[in-house]
Order: structure tokens, then sequence, then C-alpha cells
């Protein structure tokens, strides 16, 4: 299967501070990327769909500007939490597939705490 | 949009028993329907998938169902053993011409096989 790189795995950080995730496609161009946020025990929740080239599209209730989203190449989105605050703390997980649709490859996730 | 439901929240079954999940989706426009397994701080994993043309499908111990007039699917694992014990998940989703697919999850299912 495709390869999807999520860096870092872990984070721990201030509140107020800002904090920036990296999410790869290793072996594949990904056009589309899409962010998703878990609480513990609970399931995944979309965020964002990122888009190449173009802004990100954003769920309902997310904020865009509190969750900045940047897809600059085709197997690069990077998901920016700004201004992070205790409530914050989540596992953070992207994933990303090949045109045409078919399986989601996921990234390892981020565990961000914020203190 | 897209809206999940997933039961039971929780299964306990005896080794070498069968554990069923079942979920219903809303949107009749859905053509994917993927399973993961996730397994506590790691992402998850692609278990089976099955797509809205076809009814059933199987790999080894593992079967999922799909009626498309019900909007329902289910996850079927024979022969449990005490390494499928983790939070299983369905998703839907309608998948995106630019790769890849918005996934819709169910609230996921922690299964607990025991000895």
């Amino acid at each position: 299967g495709a390869v999807v790189s999520q860096h870092p795995s872990r984070v721990i950080c201030k509140s107020g501070t800002s904090v920036k995730i990296e999410c790869r496609s290793l072996d594949f161009q990904a056009t589309t990327m899409f962010w998703y946020r878990q609480f513990p025990k609970q399931s995944l929740m979309l965020m964002a769909t990122s888009n190449e080239g173009s802004k990100a599209t954003y769920e309902q209730g997310v904020e865009k500007d509190k969750f900045l989203i940047n897809h600059a190449s085709l197997t690069l989105s990077t998901l920016t939490v700004t201004s992070a605050h205790p409530e914050d703390s989540s596992f953070y997980i992207c994933s990303a597939g090949r045109v045409g649709g078919g399986e989601a490859f996921f990234g390892q996730g981020t565990r961000l705490t914020v203190v | 949009g897209e809206n999940v439901e997933q039961h039971p929240s929780t299964l306990s079954v005896q080794e070498g028993d069968s554990a069923v999940i079942k979920c219903t989706y809303s949107d009749s426009a859905s053509n994917y329907f993927p399973w993961y397994k996730q397994e506590l701080g790691k992402r998850p994993q692609l278990i089976i998938d099955i797509r809205s043309n076809v009814g059933e499908k199987k790999d080894q111990r593992i079967a999922v169902t799909l009626n498309k007039t019900a909007k329902h699917f289910s996850l079927h694992i024979t022969e449990t053993q005490p390494e499928d014990s983790a939070v299983y998940f369905c998703a839907a989703s309608r998948g995106v011409t630019g790769g890849g697919n918005k996934l819709t999850f169910g609230t996921g299912t922690q299964l607990k096989v025991e000895l």
C-alpha cells in the first residue's frame, strides 16, 4: 500500500503558542488530503479537506483561522494549530489517497498536548 | 451531510466465537464503505472495504455485507482471537475525484475477545 507519513508523532506546547503538523505522501501524489481529529475514546471527525494549490474546505464548526491548512505541493499538507488552548489537545491524523478514490492511507497521527 | 451510526459500542465475545458489528448510513450517494481496526494511539488500519456495486465481500475470517436499499452494512469476524481485540470503525464515503476519500466514521465498537 501507499505510505503517508505524519510528523511529529507527539508534541507538547504551551497555551497560546502555535504548532505545525506535517503530512506527506511518500510514494504517490495527493491532490487532496484530509485532516481528522480524534478525542479520547471517540471517533475520527473530519476537520477539513486540504486541496493542493487552493484553499482548504473546512467542516462546519471548525475555525479556519485557528486551524490553518496549507497544501503547497502534491506531497505535503500542513496543519497549524494557532493560539493553542488545552481544549485543542487531541489526536490529529491526516489521510490521503490516489486519484480515482479507493483506499485512504492514514498518517501515524500526532498526539497534541497543550499545557 | 452523511451520518453514520454504529452498534454496538462495546462487544465482548469468547475466543472462537463470531462478532458482528452493524452500521447504517444516511447518504444514498455514498458508494464506498471501509472498515478500520484501531489500536490505542495508532492509526486506523483498513481491514476490509466494499463498494456499492457489491453485496458481500470476504477475506479469510472477515466479511462485510452491504444492503443498499436499507442503507446498512455489517462486519462479521469469525473464529475470533485475542489479537482481534481493538476498536473497530465503519465509514462511508462518496469518494472525491481528486483522489482519496472524505470519510464519515461511525462511533466505533470496542471489541474484546476473552480467553
